[in-house]
């Protein structure tokens, strides 16, 4: 089946410094990928839609500026939370949906961010 | 606006029992309806993916079902055991093309007692 991988799976930052997190779509080429952000013992709430060579679409409330992605290639989408404050600390999950077109999101093992 | 809500918050069953979990949405118009595993501190594995025209899918000892006009589904899972133990998250996808997303669940915490 489809896999996609993020990395890093861990990462623990100082207050004010950025964080990139990676997705990769590793069998198939995604023509979109998805952001979201889950707290403790909370659902997943859906933060950008990432279509390849555009720009994301955000959802409301989310900051574009804080939250820069980058859909560069079909296999690979970056997260990064510029300037971390320890209120952005939370479990990054990424999604990806194939070239075609299927209903299916194939989910990433998600990023776990503290920042101190 | 779509909601998505699943009763109950959290279950705690002992081993064998049959369970329901259940979902509903406020807004029928949803292109299709995913049911999803959660294991703590991990992503979504995908269990059972149900089409806006199709009204139920099983595997294994999962059963989904789905009722567009009254806005639910359920997750029956038979013979319950304690590797089910995990979070159970419903998702509805709505729009088409650039527009289309995923739509989570508040999550059932389901705790199976060997």
């Amino acid at each position: 089946g489809a896999v996609v991988s993020q990395h890093p799976s861990r990462v623990i930052c100082k207050s004010g410094t950025s964080v990139k997190i990676e997705c990769r779509s590793l069998d198939f080429q995604a023509t979109t990928m998805f952001w979201y952000r889950q707290f403790p013992k909370q659902s997943l709430m859906l933060m950008a839609t990432s279509n390849e060579g555009s720009k994301a679409t955000y959802e409301q409330g989310v900051e574009k500026d804080k939250f820069l992605i980058n859909h560069a290639s079909l296999t690979l989408s970056t997260l990064t939370v510029t300037s971390a404050h320890p209120e952005d600390s939370s479990f990054y999950i990424c999604s990806a949906r194939g070239m075609l077109g299927t209903d299916t999101q194939y989910f990433g093992p998600g990023t776990r961010l503290t920042v101190l | 606006k779509q909601e998505v809500t699943q009763i109950p918050a959290a279950l705690s069953v002992p081993e064998g029992e049959n369970l329901v979990l259940n979902c509903s949405f406020t807004d029928s118009a949803i292109y299709n309806l995913q049911w999803f595993r959660q294991d703590p501190g991990k992503g979504l594995t995908s269990l059972l993916l149900i089409q806006s025209s199709q009204r139920e899918q099983t595997s294994g000892r999962l059963n989904a079902s789905l009722d567009k006009s009254s806005g639910r589904s359920t997750l029956y899972i038979a013979a319950s055991q304690p590797g089910d133990s995990a979070t159970y998250l419903c998702a509805v996808t709505r729009g088409t093309g650039r527009t289309y997303k995923y739509i989570f669940g508040t999550g059932t915490r389901l705790k199976v007692l060997a």
